[in-house]
Formats: structure tokens, C-alpha cells, sequence
């Protein structure tokens, strides 16, 4: 399967412990986006990267969240001292690199706080 | 204003109805639109790119108008597995460096 990549499936966590989000991006893909995304709403964006160098992130993106692209090849969503509103589905897309070319979605992963 | 806009439905509609979507962007510099469609729990996906000229996949018509900012998205001859929430998407304009901006879908349940 050639397709965007994540790990885990589902987290489920109790508040304050920090988590860890993996995506592996479409390979030749050098566009990597993270949203977020609550029961109703549409996929609210988080940040982008292109190739390793992370050019925007949403006022959504507390700093308890950080996200990295080291290689510029797979991507890790970060959370710290996790609180009950951070439960949500975490999408991770990818694109090649034009503003005007769709993303491809993953699987997602889907973080439960208790 | 919110910057992508649809009617949540849900929209409950017979096998082989045709139903139409619509949606409203804010930003007049958008220069690029999609529809995705989401099903329960799983990714979004891409179902098509909408052009400025209209364009046509089989049983699904996307058209836009600039001028009134305004997307559609038409389901001819509805089937059951075209149940699913749709999402508009709208980019924004160059040199923003965000991308994509989605409305918070319409629901759809085609009906045996």
C-alpha cells in the first residue's frame, strides 16, 4: 500500500501522560499536512510542512503540540500533558507540492483522553 | 462569517434520487476547490477537483461560481453506497501559506 500512513490506529490515554503520532506521507510527496478533526466539524488544519521546514502552524497548535519532519520523509505530532479536549481524530495528509493539488488523507488516528 | 460553508443536513434521499449539495466560500482570492467525501470513522477522500468550466465524473457534477462564491455538487441516480458526509474545500490564495480550508460535510443517506 502506497498510500499516507499512521500509527497508531486509536490512543487511548489518561490526561497529562504525552503522546506520540507517526505519518508516513505518500513517498514522493514532499507536502505533509496534520489536522485535527471532533464529531461533526470538518478536518481543522494544524500544520504544514514542506520537505523538512515546518512553514505554518494554526492557532489551534497550543504549545503543548509540536510536530517534526526531520528527514523530510515521515512526520511525529507531539502532544504534552494531554488534557480531555485534545480527544479527536488526527489526520495526516500529504500532497505534491502545489497549493492547487489535493491531499490524500490517512487513516487517521483517533486519541481518547480519560 | 465562517470561511467554508455547507448545510449539515442530513439529507435522507430514495435509491436513484438526485440530490444537490451545496456550499459557500468567503474569501474571493480562493483559487482552488475540491469535494471529499467522508464516510462514518474513516479518512476523508478526494472525490473530485471543481473546476471554473464545471466538470462532470459519471453520476457526479461539481460546478462553481465565482461570483457569487458559491460551490455545488450534483449526485445523479444515488446509490446506497453513496452514503457518506460531503465535504467542500476550499484553498487558500497563494502566497497563504495554509492550504485547505473544509466545511463541516453534509450528511448523506441514500435509502433502499
Amino acid at each position: 500500500d502506497t498510500g499516507v500512513s499512521q500509527d497508531p490506529r486509536h490512543k487511548i490515554t489518561k490526561r497529562g501522560q504525552n503522546v506520540t503520532f507517526r505519518c508516513d506521507p505518500i513517498s514522493e510527496h514532499n507536502r505533509l499536512y496534520w489536522y485535527r478533526q471532533t464529531l461533526g466539524q470538518g478536518p481543522e488544519f494544524l500544520t504544514y510542512f514542506q520537505n523538512e521546514a515546518q512553514l505554518e502552524k494554526s492557532r489551534l497548535l497550543s504549545d503543548r503540540f509540536s510536530a517534526e519532519r526531520p528527514k523530510g520523509s515521515f512526520s511525529t505530532l507531539e502532544i504534552q500533558r494531554t488534557e480531555q479536549g485534545d480527544s479527536a481524530m488526527y489526520l495526516c495528509a500529504s500532497s505534491l507540492d502545489s497549493g492547487t493539488q489535493p491531499q490524500h488523507f490517512g487513516d487517521g488516528t483517533r486519541l481518547s483522553i480519560l | 462569517r465562517k470561511e467554508v460553508e455547507q448545510d449539515p443536513g442530513p439529507f435522507n434521499v430514495p435509491e436513484g434520487a438526485t440530490v444537490a449539495f451545496n456550499c459557500t466560500y468567503s474569501n474571493s482570492a480562493s483559487q482552488s476547490f475540491f469535494w471529499y467525501r467522508q464516510d462514518c470513522r474513516k479518512e476523508p477522500k478526494l472525490l473530485m477537483s471543481v473546476y471554473s468550466s464545471g466538470n462532470e465524473d459519471g453520476r457526479f457534477t461539481a460546478q462553481l461560481n465565482r461570483a457569487s462564491q458559491y460551490i455545488s455538487l450534483l449526485i445523479r441516480d444515488s446509490k446506497l453506497s453513496d452514503s457518506a458526509t460531503y465535504l467542500c474545500v476550499v484553498n487558500q490564495p497563494s502566497g497563504s501559506a495554509r492550504q485547505l480550508t473544509f466545511g463541516s460535510g453534509t450528511q448523506l443517506t441514500v435509502l433502499p
